[in-house]
């Protein structure tokens, strides 16, 4: 049981470049998540999914694509990267629970450096 | 909209002795929980403690507890007996429970707790 992963751990992009961050899960959770975390600062939400085939945008999601065609993945894309985009990843995923807490269990992150 | 504010951005703490991080909320919903989050220094995101609006007792894990004050909007973190292995970025987060929506969590910008041998 590993629970969240994700791939990579640790990318350098020169701007204008496009990559894709792969999150996995073997929780079969419903609800899965994209936060960045900027040096100083807490975990701001980019995008998120409720199901499979099912995607809204968070607090900051200009400039990213998120896809999830299966309940385990959730991918994030980045089509032209910018230097701005330079920050650290964490993907998150919990599940659907008729009370009140649904805890959000994290990848481990992946460093993304935009030069 | 959530906010959650964190005031300390730096706290220190001798081993064995306990210790409290502020947590202050901002929101007008009346269901909500809380999470506390542990970053140590290899950068995963570790689950310590949850706290719903409705619940009536403080919520405890262990060594960690949660002092919820909901009147004053506050939501701090106690750790008893602090150890070495404490030593960490520690986050305050909410979300507003509505029925049937994804759980976003709004996060504060954290304190870094430093455990003193």
């Amino acid at each position: 049981n590993a629970g969240v992963t994700q791939t990579p751990k640790f990318r350098v992009l020169k701007t204008g470049q496009s990559m894709t961050l792969l999150c996995a899960q073997d929780m079969n959770h419903e609800y899965m998540y994209w936060y960045r975390q900027d040096p100083g600062m807490g975990l701001r939400l980019i995008h998120y999914s409720v199901g499979e085939g099912t995607t809204a945008k968070g607090e900051v999601p200009d400039g990213y694509n998120v896809s999830r065609l299966k309940k385990q993945n959730f991918l994030l894309g980045l089509e032209s990267a910018a230097p701005s985009q330079t920050s650290v990843y964490f993907c998150a995923s919990s599940s659907l629970n008729t009370g009140m807490q649904e805890t959000q269990y994290f990848g481990p992150g992946t460093r993304l450096l935009v030069l | 909209a959530q906010k959650i504010t964190q005031t300390q951005p730096g706290m220190f703490v001798q081993e064995k002795e306990a210790v409290t991080l502020d947590c202050t909320y901002d929101t007008s919903d009346p269901s909500y929980g809380l999470f506390w989050y542990k970053q140590p220094s290899s950068g995963e995101m570790i689950f310590l403690i949850y706290q719903g609006s409705y619940d009536q007792q403080n919520a405890t894990e262990g060594r960690y507890s949660l002092n919820f004050q909901k009147a004053r909007k506050s939501a701090n973190l106690v750790i008893s007996a602090s150890q070495l292995g404490d030593s960490a970025m520690y986050f305050c987060a909410s979300f507003s429970a509505y029925v049937g929506s994804a759980r976003q969590l709004t996060f504060g910008s954290g304190t870094q707790l430093t455990v003193l041998p």
